[in-house]
């Protein structure tokens, strides 16, 4: 199965602490998109990649929040500090140069702060 | 409005249709999707209309579109226990897709 894949699947992490996702897109698609979703809320856009350039971020990614795909392939999603506020599913999607909108996401990792 | 909205749930029994409604907002919109959320999943994209079409079929999935009202349905006929899950519209805003806030859809065996 070549799809979007997430790690971890699950964090647990005390506030205050740094937290580190990862997303490997599918691997000729060279957009790459991070969503939050909270509960009972549909997914909200945070930021894009074009290969390895961020062209986008929401005014919901806080200067806490930084992402990053150095080589276009896999990206990092890194929140310091973190807050009770930042539990949430966060959620990867990658999508064709060709069909920009059709937007295939990942299984998410689930955030929970203590 | 500037949200993408839909019904919050929707329960019906096996072998019953059912119809997911949303109401969107830029009536420029070139494709409109729908997504199904199982529980701790990610989203599956499960079909997607081209705003030139009025109807789309795709197996026991019917996507309607009435781009005068900017509404948008999905019919799943002979709906199955499996089909349990949280059913999303999203609509392409620039560079990033914008969802409704999902209806829950409950199969009663």
């Amino acid at each position: 199965d070549t799809g979007v894949s997430q790690d971890p699947r699950h964090k647990i992490t005390k506030r205050g602490q740094n937290v580190t996702f990862r997303c490997d897109p599918i691997s000729e698609h060279n957009r790459l998109y991070w969503y939050r979703q909270t509960l009972g809320q549909g997914p909200e856009f945070l930021t894009y990649f074009q290969n390895e350039a961020q062209l986008e971020k929401s005014r919901l990614l806080s200067d806490r929040f930084s992402a990053e795909r150095p080589k276009g392939s896999f990206s990092t999603l890194e929140i310091q500090r973190t807050e009770q506020g930042d539990s949430a599913m966060y959620l990867c999607a990658s999508s064709s140069e060709i069909s920009v909108d059709e937007q295939y996401f990942g299984p998410g990792t689930r955030l929970t702060v203590t | 409005g500037e949200d993408v909205e839909q019904s919050l749930f929707l329960s019906v029994r096996e072998g019953d249709s059912s119809v997911i409604n949303c109401t969107y907002t830029d009536s420029s919109s070139t494709y409109l999707y729908w997504y199904k959320q199982e529980p701790g999943a990610g989203l599956q994209l499960l079909t997607y209309i081209f705003s030139n079409m009025d109807m789309k079929q795709d197996q026991r999935l019917t996507v309607l579109l009435n781009k005068k009202d900017k509404h948008l349905s999905l019919r799943i006929a002979d709906t199955q226990t499996g089909d349990s899950a949280i059913y999303f519209c999203a609509e392409p805003r620039g560079n990033m897709l914008t969802f409704g806030g999902g209806t829950r859809l409950m199969v009663k065996p």
